[in-house]
């Protein structure tokens, strides 16, 4: 069974430090990932997608891809309360599988 | 772009009724669209991946009779929770690709189910 495992946490961080996200997957066929975050009460929202090996940058966020260890991350620089919500990690192996999601909490 | 809507936002029924989502995809031809589950402080969980003109294909566990789902058009998807029961109670989210093969989705809103 393919898997996608994040911490649930809840992680917290002061205002303006840089948040880490993580996140592990289990099918070495996977191509595509995406990291969506999600609001109490709302649905996903994507935030970042990222296809090969590397860092991807898009504003205040970077997500990081590492095949090899079937590893991706998602840093979010300059953390404000507005981040506070769950990030879903989520893989494409032929269907996408999300993982469970870590909360995120900026404290101001 | 890439705009999903559905509608109702949110829905009561009674027990044994049936009730009907729609999703639909504003600004994009939807190659495919998906049906979600998500339980209170749980993670998404896909119910059935469907194509425009062809039948769903339902995730294991997912009774296809009580959950009804067409995708009559590449802009439009349904979704029908047939004798409808408390367990069903549930956000429904929908979401949707402009691309064979999953790249990016892009969710609906979401419908919040509650039958009483």
């Amino acid at each position: 069974q393919k898997e996608v495992e994040q911490n649930s946490g809840p992680l917290s961080v002061p205002e303006g430090a840089i948040a880490s996200l993580n996140c592990t997957y289990s099918d070495r066929g996977s191509q595509s990932f995406f990291w969506y975050r999600q609001y109490s009460g709302k649905s996903p929202e994507l935030i970042m997608s990222i296809y090969s090996n590397g860092d991807k940058e898009d504003g205040r966020f970077t997500a990081q891809l590492n095949k090899a260890s079937q590893y991706v991350s998602l840093l979010i620089r300059d953390s404000q309360p507005s981040d506070s919500a769950t990030y879903l990690c989520a893989v494409n192996g032929g269907k996408l599988v999300f993982g469970a999601g870590t909360i995120l909490r900026v404290k101001s | 772009g890439a705009v999903v809507s559905q509608h109702p936002s949110w829905v009561i029924c009674k027990s044994g009724t049936s009730v009907k989502i729609e999703c639909r995809s504003l600004d994009f031809q939807a190659t495919t669209m998906f049906w979600y589950r998500q339980f209170p402080k749980q993670s998404l969980m896909l119910m059935a991946t469907s194509n425009e003109g062809s039948k769903a294909t339902y995730e294991q566990g997912v009774e296809k009779d009580k959950f009804l789902i067409n995708h009559a058009s590449l802009t439009l998807s349904t979704l029908t929770v047939t004798s409808a029961h408390p367990e069903d109670s549930s956000f429904y989210i929908c979401s949707a690709s402009d691309r064979a093969g999953v790249r990016e989705q892009f969710f609906g809103p979401g419908t919040r189910l509650t039958v009483l």
